[in-house]
């Protein structure tokens, strides 16, 4: 069953914090993190395991509640190079579901 | 340098056509997926491979057909039974000891 994101889409400006959450509705192992730039492949950022860790890839960091099965990605102070659509993907028998996606754009 | 290849990157067919579309590994990866985009709704499973020979389907397998004869080939077939084709295509494999996903760069399929 495919995890779900929010918001689906967000708007911020240079320099803005954001947070995307991904929740499931059956318990998690892991979650995976993808952005997708428009037109590319995704390309993978992080992976947090069981056991609360919280990861960080540049200024983009995550967390993961195995108790409320859920995940947050939080954009700090974004760049212009955050932009993109990120996915969260959560562990099912050796493959992934992915969420929907969140979109986000930022403005110079 | 190691990765995956899709071809080709756009692909027209008529309605009614099956079309194969390639992907290929140079990364020794044992596990391979193929996945559907379509706009707004995320990626979707198709088909995964663990091992050479062996398939399984994913969320969406209906109309779609796979082989993996090679470790490096995990070729996706579009059958005339999927009823709507038109999506863009993505190829990804992980290796054995990671859950990290590598994607190709995906192929557009139009069918008109």
């Amino acid at each position: 069953q495919q995890p779900v994101q929010s918001p689906q889409a967000v708007i911020l400006r240079e320099g803005e914090d954001a947070v995307i959450n991904c929740s499931s509705s059956k318990a998690l192992y892991s979650v995976h993190w993808y952005r997708q730039k428009h037109g590319e492949a995704p390309v993978f950022l992080m992976i947090l395991l069981k056991g609360g860790e919280q990861k960080g890839h540049e200024k983009i960091s995550a967390s993961f509640n195995e108790k409320k099965q859920q995940s947050s990605l939080y954009l700090t102070a974004s760049q212009l190079s955050y932009s993109g659509t990120y996915f969260c993907g959560t562990e099912d028998d050796y493959k992934l579901s992915f969420g929907a996606g969140t979109t986000v754009t930022v403005r110079a | 340098d190691g990765g995956i290849t899709q071809s080709p990157k756009y692909l027209f067919r008529k309605e009614g056509q099956n079309v194969t579309l390639s992907c290929e590994q140079n990364l020794n990866h044992d596990a391979m997926y193929w996945y559907r985009q379509d706009p707004g709704q995320g990626l979707r499973l198709i088909y995964y491979s663990q091992i050479v020979n062996d398939f399984q389907k994913g969320d969406i397998a209906e109309g779609y057909s796979v082989s993996r004869e090679k470790k490096e080939s995990f070729p996706l077939t579009v059958t005339s039974a999927q009823k709507n084709p038109t999506a863009f295509y993505l190829c990804a494999s992980s290796g054995p000891n990671s859950y990290e996903q590598y994607f190709g760069p995906g192929t557009r399929l139009t069918v008109t």
